[in-house]
Order: C-alpha cells, then structure tokens, then sequence
C-alpha cells in the first residue's frame, strides 16, 4: 500500500499569515496521462471532509484561491496565501492511484 | 443541490450485521462511481470500498474484505453496503462518497455519514 505522511501534524496558525502543510509519498503517484493522482481534503470540526485541491493543483468547485496546492515529485504541498479563522480543521491528504485508496494521518489547524 | 443522505447504522455486538444505505440526490447517481469511507472516534480517514458506476467492478481495504459488500441500485440511486462479521475495530462514522466523473478518481462530495457502533 502507499503511505503518505504528513508535516506538521498540528499547525498553529494566524489570521491573515501564509500556512502550508507538506505531504510526503511513499511512491511516485504519477499516472500515465501527467497527473499526479493526489488530492487534499478539509474537514472542519463537526463536519464531513470537503474537497480542497485534486489531481495536486486544482482547486475544487468554490474553494477560495487562496488554497493552492503543488508537487515535486513525490513531496506535495498545501498552501494558504492568508488563513482565515474558517480554515480551521483537520486537513487530508489522499492517494488515489491505486487501490487500496490511502489518507495522510491528518494535519490539525487551529488559530494561535 | 447535491445530498448524499446515509442511513443504516447502530449498536450491533461483536459477530454482527448491518446494511448502510446511501440515498443520492440533485445529481445523475448512475454518473458517478462511490466510495464508502470510515473515521472512526478521534480518528482519521480510512477508504473502505468502492464501486463504478454500473456496479460491476468493486474494490476494498483489506481490513474489510471477505466481511464487506458493495452494491448499488441505480433505479433507487442508492447506495449500499453490507457489513459482515462486525469487528470493534469496525466503530466509527461511515461516509458515502461521489467520485467526480473524468481523470483522478476523486472525491468530490462527502455525505454526512452514519455512525456504527460494534460493541457487546
């Protein structure tokens, strides 16, 4: 199985100040069509995850643009150009390569 | 509007059953592939399985293979999965998923999920 994992796992943060969380896999996840098949996901407290970033850099329907998302080769980075206090959650990063399907162990944002 | 409603869940004893259910709504349900993930308390995101679009191709963790089965009845767009063999380390919230169509296989809709609970 791919294993991601992640740094840091908890990430104090302030409002309005740049964040990113970095994302390390265990093989390259790039498929045959150029995409890398890495996606990150929020899942703000109390709530189900939503979907942030796909294929490593696109930004899903409604997310801000101050979410973006980028890869060097198997090193994968969230950024936040300003957080906000909405940004707040457990964030996600997902392999879907292969099966099985495999998460991050989760990055916990709060603010400062 | 987008509504994946998930139903089924409960308090089952160790060596138990359960069906979950996922009902679509506002989308092409037949469209899409699904995904079943789980979370269980405290916890992060675990896949547990999918299934394309017609039903016909499955896949699972290995955690739950043999014991979990995925099914669909685009008719009813719903989505289902039997849960076999219940386990303790099964507890936690069951999330249906929509696989957005095209490149990436991702997840682009969570519902909000139905909690199991295997404890005697």
């Amino acid at each position: 199985d791919i294993v991601l994992t992640q740094s840091p796992l908890s990430l104090p943060v302030t409002p309005g100040e740049p964040a990113s969380i970095s994302c390390r896999s265990s093989q390259s996840l790039l498929y045959s069509n150029g995409y890398n098949y890495l996606d990150w996901f929020l899942q703000r407290p109390g709530q189900s995850p939503q979907l942030l970033i796909y294929l490593g850099s696109n930004r899903a329907s409604g997310v801000p643009d101050r979410f973006s998302g980028s890869a060097s080769g198997t090193d994968f980075t969230l950024h936040i150009s300003r957080v906000e206090a909405e940004d707040v959650g457990v964030y996600y990063c997902m392999q879907a390569l292969q099966i099985p399907f495999t998460f991050g162990p989760g990055t916990t944002v709060d603010i400062k | 509007e987008v509504q994946l409603v998930a139903s089924g869940g409960g308090l089952v004893q160790p060596g138990g059953s359960l069906r979950l259910s996922c009902a679509g709504s506002g989308f092409t349900f037949s469209s899409h592939w699904m995904h079943w993930v789980r979370q269980a308390p405290g916890k992060g995101l675990v896949w547990v399985s999918r299934i394309n679009n017609d039903g016909s191709i499955t896949g699972y963790a290995d955690s739950v293979k043999g014991r979990f089965t995925v099914s669909r009845d685009n008719a009813k767009n719903t989505l289902y999965l039997q849960v076999n063999s219940l386990r303790v380390e099964d507890t936690g919230v069951y999330y249906c998923v929509r696989e957005r169509p095209g490149a990436g296989n991702n997840m682009d809709f969570w519902g909000k999920g139905t909690t199991v609970t295997v404890s005697s």
